[in-house]
């Protein structure tokens, strides 16, 4: 067990909806990053808050949005659902961001499946 | 062409065996991870290093930052083994991000 914890482990809804993903962080951790792994594309990275802030964007669509908040915990917005967006949704925290590199512990993911 | 490139994609070895997955990457990087997906999907970082040598167990990473090669070997290979390896290169300075592998499917046979 990471420490990280994600709802929910599994998500099903049609195309066109809008769903949230929650992530939280291991205690002490001030970075949150969300990672997709989908069939085609693999593992790539959506984006990364460090304590409640915007730190870096990744192959993040327009349909998806994110917070950190003042918590830690983060949420991943996805709008307008198609198809293409079922996959694997992780999220991933690291003590710091900045300077030095801190490794990063995975979630268990939450598999989003859009009918 | 992507930035990181594992080989071989498909691993069949026989319980025992000796195993190796390579990892090539085209970029700066600041550290790798060794990552670790059972069927289910979970991630597990098995190790981060950015240079030399690491073991846990029956598990060995090792780095060469000049050559810009990442290798993952597994002693005694078990089918508790059977995953699918992940490389990924820490890129960044400043605000890092990973890079992933396209990944490393491990079958170990009884």
């Amino acid at each position: 067990d990471s420490g990280v914890t994600q709802t929910p482990k599994h998500l099903i809804t049609a195309t066109g909806q809008r769903v949230t993903l929650r992530c939280s962080p291991r205690s002490g951790d001030l970075s949150v990053y969300w990672y997709q792994q989908s069939l085609d594309q693999g593992l790539q990275f959506l984006i990364q808050y460090y304590n409640g802030e915007e730190r870096a964007k990744g192959n993040i669509l327009e349909r998806f949005s994110a917070q950190q908040f003042p918590d830690l915990h983060s949420e991943l917005n996805l709008s307008s659902l198609e198809l293409g967006d079922s996959a694997l949704y992780f999220c991933a925290s690291s003590v710091g961001s900045g300077g030095a590199y801190y490794e990063q512990f995975f979630g268990p993911g939450t598999r989003l499946t859009v009918l | 062409k992507n930035e990181v490139e594992q080989s071989p994609q498909n691993l069949t070895a026989q319980e025992g065996e000796f195993i190796t997955i390579n990892c090539s990457y085209s970029v700066g990087i600041s550290a790798l991870h060794w990552l670790q997906q059972h069927p289910g999907g979970g991630i597990v970082s098995l190790f981060m290093l950015s240079s030399g040598k690491k073991k846990h167990g029956r598990l060995i990473a090792t780095i060469n930052i000049q050559e810009k090669h990442s290798s993952l070997h597994i002693t005694a290979s078990h089918p508790r083994d059977s995953a699918v390896y992940i490389c990924a290169a820490v890129t960044g300075a400043g605000s890092y991000q990973l890079t992933f592998g396209k990944g490393t499917k491990l079958s170990v046979i009884p």
